[in-house]
C-alpha cells in the first residue's frame, strides 16, 4: 500500500543550528501536510502544499513540495528550543484518508 | 470557541474489557477520524467518518468499532481489550471538503492490563 516515509528518526540539534526532515511518498502525492506535535501535546497543522516545486515559508521555517510531488521537506532556520517537537508529513492516500510519516523528533541544547 | 474534546484523559483497563473512547467536537465537521500513536509507528488510522452514519475502516480497525449518530460525536469502541492496545488515542474533525487541514483532540492514554 501506499506510504510515507520520514527521515530522520530523531535529530539532536544545539539551539542556533539550523535542522531539516524529508519525507518521501512511494506514489506521487495530491498535496502534502505539515504538522508538529509538542511532547506531551497533540498534532497541529502546520501548512499544506499543493503545487509541484511549490516552496511556502513561516519564518524561520521552510517547507518545499518535490518538482515530482514525491517528496517533501521541512527545514529550520536557526532552531530554538521552542522548535522541540516531532514534525510529521502527511500524504493523501488514495481512499481519501491521510497518511502520516513516522515522524521526525528535534530535541534542541540551549 | 469551537474545539474538539476527548475524554476519559487516561484509563487503566483490563484484558478481555469492553472500553469505549469519546470524541466531540462542537466545530460542526463532517468529517472525524481516529488514529492511534505508538513509538516506532507514527499516526496510524482506525476508523473515519465522512458524515451521520458513514463509517470507514482504516489501517489498524482489527478490534476496533466507531459509530456515527450525530455530527458531533465518533465513540470508539474497543470490543475486548488487549495488552497490543495500549496506546495513545487521538481523535481529529476536518470540515467535508477534501484535502483540508485535520484539527486533533487532547489524546487520550489507554493501557491494557
Amino acid at each position: 500500500g501506499q506510504q510515507v516515509m520520514q527521515i530522520p528518526q530523531y535529530q539532536h540539534v544545539q539551539e542556533g543550528e539550523d535542522f531539516t526532515t524529508y519525507c518521501n511518498s512511494s506514489t506521487t502525492l495530491s498535496n502534502i501536510q505539515w504538522y508538529k506535535q509538542r511532547p506531551g501535546g497533540h498534532p497541529v497543522f502546520l501548512i499544506q502544499l499543493v503545487k509541484s516545486g511549490e516552496v511556502k515559508k513561516q519564518k524561520r521555517l521552510t517547507f518545499q513540495f518535490g518538482e515530482a510531488k514525491k517528496n517533501s521537506s521541512l527545514h529550520i532556520t536557526a532552531t530554538q528550543t521552542t522548535d522541540v517537537g516531532t514534525y510529521f508529513c502527511a500524504g493523501w492516500g488514495s481512499q481519501g484518508n491521510l497518511i502520516f510519516g513516522k515522524g521526525t523528533k528535534l530535541s534542541v541544547k540551549p | 470557541d469551537a474545539e474538539i474534546t476527548q475524554s476519559p484523559r487516561h484509563k487503566i483497563t483490563e484484558t478481555g474489557r469492553q472500553v469505549t473512547l469519546a470524541c466531540h467536537q462542537t466545530w460542526n465537521h463532517n468529517n472525524m477520524f481516529w488514529y492511534r500513536q505508538d513509538l516506532g509507528h507514527g499516526l496510524r488510522l482506525i476508523h473515519y467518518s465522512y458524515g451521520v452514519q458513514d463509517t470507514n475502516k482504516g489501517e489498524v480497525s482489527d478490534g476496533y468499532s466507531v459509530s456515527r449518530s450525530n455530527t458531533e460525536d465518533l465513540p470508539l469502541t474497543l470490543e475486548s481489550a488487549a495488552s497490543s492496545q495500549t496506546s495513545v488515542y487521538f481523535c481529529a474533525s476536518s470540515v467535508a471538503e477534501t484535502y483540508n487541514e485535520q484539527f486533533f483532540g487532547p489524546g487520550t492514554r489507554l493501557t491494557v492490563l
